[in-house]
């Protein structure tokens, strides 16, 4: 079983729809990344949190600690939002350990 | 700044060659990682530097790869021999310190044939 778990694993969505995205994990972390990768391949940070809540632009990112569970929100879903959500936790102490969920696919359609 | 920069873009070579991918990384930003992605098992952390020193390796697959930071701007991860299961797409990020935000190169694909 993986240590990180996104739901959903595919998702369409109408131009200007609210979206929500999950991810949870099953290990104590110290922090937890979300990244955006385009169709084209390339990634782009998202944001990094460790608690609570944080808000860029259209995109708002949420964990709660103690149920191991962060959400990943679009506002105003746009055709260009469309791509490859990835959640990441660091559970590493000293070490580095970075896991990657498999993702969640985003189709906005005009 | 140009960002992470990473070389070459796209490399095909033949199963037993020896192949380096290069990453530039952003200036004063000294947390480098390289990770490798696949459609089979998705992304994955290779290895994790921080001033240089490589701090954890465990995700190195096997001893066919390693991996250099010499200096503040430079790293290299070198396959030799290289394998058909190594064709991948390679991502080095960079990073001010582990807690803070990465930045990602845009990738080399390798195919190993």
């Amino acid at each position: 079983k993986n240590e990180v778990e996104q739901s959903p694993q595919n998702l369409t969505a109408q131009e200007g729809e609210f979206i929500t995205i999950n991810c949870s994990y099953s290990v104590g972390i110290s922090a937890l990344h979300w990244l955006q990768q385009h169709p084209g391949g390339g990634i782009v940070s998202l944001f990094m949190l460790s608690s609570g809540k944080k808000k860029h632009g259209r995109l708002i990112a949420t964990i709660n600690i103690q149920e191991k569970h962060s959400s990943l929100h679009i506002t105003a879903s746009h055709p260009r939002d469309s791509a490859v959500y990835i959640c990441a936790v660091d559970s590493g102490g000293s070490n580095y350990k970075l896991t990657f969920g498999k993702g969640t696919l985003l189709t906005v359609n005009p | 700044d140009a960002g992470v920069i990473q070389s070459p873009r796209h490399e095909v070579t033949e199963m037993g060659q020896e192949v380096t991918l290069r990453c530039k990384p952003i200036s004063g930003h000294n947390s480098l990682f390289w990770y490798r992605q696949t459609m089979m098992r998705g992304l994955e952390l290779l290895i994790y530097f921080n001033n240089n020193v490589p701090i954890d390796d465990s995700g190195m697959p096997e001893d066919r790869f390693s991996a250099k930071m010499p200096n503040a701007s430079f790293s290299t991860l070198k396959i030799q021999p290289s394998e058909p299961r190594d064709s991948a797409v390679y991502f080095c990020a960079n990073a001010k310190t582990r807690y803070n935000e990465q930045f990602f190169g845009p990738g080399t694909r390798l195919t190993v044939l």
